[in-house]
């Protein structure tokens, strides 16, 4: 069966400080990858999406940057967190036209 | 950007009763899909309907869709308290690669 995986749960990083968060799914090949972004007691906002590896797809211009260095593995950067920055990171997966499978997310907090 | 509009908002009911959450969208789709997270969680595929059928069923939930309206609607009967979440529509838009999210409706079952 598959699974995703996401790390850490919970960050506090100071304003200023570099990201990495990262996505590894298990049990299937190829998927389309996504990254979002959901504020407190929003909808979600999709960040970046990965059709392959190398190939990254950005929706809204911002701090963050995104990789795909393996099939299974997607990893959301920044060289410098800002306040706006916060929020919840949610990694998901899908193949063709079927549902997409959320991790658990990371929970980002800049002070 | 966000396609689907969920209403209402926020819906509060007691234990027992049923939930009725509907959902906008503005063009074209394949399909659309509802989405339960529950508070500081990932996302749960609950259930996709194709733009061909008009109605569909799982367990205690019912979604409706009429394309000529372009809306949906996901019935929750016999509520009970693990129903307490935020319910997401989503919708394809026509393509294979991002769903389009609605803002989201809170649910709160109350005992």
């Amino acid at each position: 069966s598959q699974t995703i995986h996401q790390w850490p749960a919970t960050l506090v990083q100071p304003v200023g400080s570099p990201l990495s968060l990262e996505c590894t799914v298990e049990g299937t090949s190829n998927p389309n990858l996504y990254w979002y972004r959901q504020a407190a007691g929003r909808g979600l906002q999709l960040l970046f999406y990965s059709v392959g590896i190398g190939q990254i797809s950005s929706e809204v211009p911002q701090n963050l940057s995104a990789s795909r260095p393996q099939d299974r593995q997607f990893i959301l950067s920044s060289k410098k967190l800002l306040l706006s920055d916060s929020g919840f990171y949610l990694c998901a997966w899908k193949t063709g036209f079927d549902e997409q499978y959320f991790g658990p997310g990371t929970r980002l907090t800049v002070t | 950007s966000q396609q689907g509009e969920e209403d209402p908002q926020a819906l509060s009911i007691q234990e027992g009763e049923n939930a009725t959450m509907n959902c906008s969208y503005k063009t074209s789709i394949n399909n659309l899909q509802w989405y339960r997270q529950n508070s500081g969680r990932g996302l749960v595929h609950l259930i996709l309907i194709r733009s061909n059928e008009r109605e569909k069923h799982s367990g205690r939930l019912r979604v409706t869709l009429d394309t000529s309206k372009k809306s949906s609607s996901l019935l929750i009967t016999a509520s009970r308290a693990a129903d307490t979440a935020s319910y997401f529509c989503a919708t394809d838009e026509g393509s294979n690669y991002q769903l389009i999210w609605g803002a989201g409706t809170k649910l709160i079952i109350k005992p």
